[in-house]
């Protein structure tokens, strides 16, 4: 049974780029047919799909986010990451890392991880 | 985008009680529709894909329906355990996007 799980720092500071990490263990990041998506939950709030990632590398961002959004794969460490850039208080949220077929379904996800931006 | 609206917001309700919660694409999205459960501080349970194929494991209380533009998530008899927030999420067309979730709560 596949299982995710993020990990990064909790606070960041306004401007700076947010960084986490989604281990995946129970399974291989390089099987076909999967993707590997970033979704955040703003306070009180929806939730909002960012990106994913295919094991080959090739991404698909929100365009919302699009110009401030890096997600990457580490096959060999069966991880994937997140980089956000120029963050500000709006980015404060809880960051899920979550997987899906190519049906769109997430499932699993990560326990998720609260990233609160901040001075 | 596709937008997703979800109704109600919120809705108390009691053991037993049937539910019936309604989300509307702003588009067609065929079947491409997906079901989660919330409860506090855990994160989303994927319950129904495809609009209505039920995920191994879930209770056989919950079904969904629907297509194109309008779907519906159902909990025939409520249990203690299905007070939770409730979202649904098109998978029709990126950017995937998500209900604003209904919150289920005790009458």
């Amino acid at each position: 049974q596949v299982q995710l799980q993020e990990s990064g720092p909790g606070l960041v500071k306004p401007s700076q780029t947010l960084s986490l990490s989604c281990s995946v263990s129970g399974g291989s990041i390089s099987i076909g047919g999967y993707y590997w998506s970033w979704i955040r939950q703003n306070p009180g709030k929806g939730l909002e799909w960012i990106g994913y990632i295919y094991k080959t590398g090739s991404t698909n961002y929100n365009p919302s986010l699009r110009s401030r959004v890096i997600i990457s794969v580490d096959t060999s460490k069966n991880q994937f990451s997140l980089k956000l850039s120029s963050v500000t208080a709006a980015d404060t949220a809880v960051y899920y890392c979550a997987s899906s077929s190519s049906m769109g379904a997430f499932d699993p996800w990560g326990q998720g991880t609260l990233v609160t931006v901040s001075s | 985008d596709i937008q997703m609206t979800q109704s109600p917001s919120s809705l108390s309700a009691s053991v037993g009680d049937r539910v019936t919660i309604t989300c509307r694409a702003s588009q067609s999205i065929s079947s491409s529709l997906n079901w989660y459960q919330q409860k506090p501080g855990k994160a989303p349970k994927l319950l129904i894909s495809a609009a209505s194929s039920l995920q191994s494991g879930v209770p056989s209380r919950f079904s969904g329906g629907g297509s194109r533009t309008d779907f519906t998530l159902t909990i025939s008899s409520l249990q203690p355990e299905d007070f939770a927030t409730y979202s649904c999420q098109q998978s029709y067309s990126a950017p995937w996007t998500f209900g604003q979730g209904t919150n289920v709560d005790i009458k």
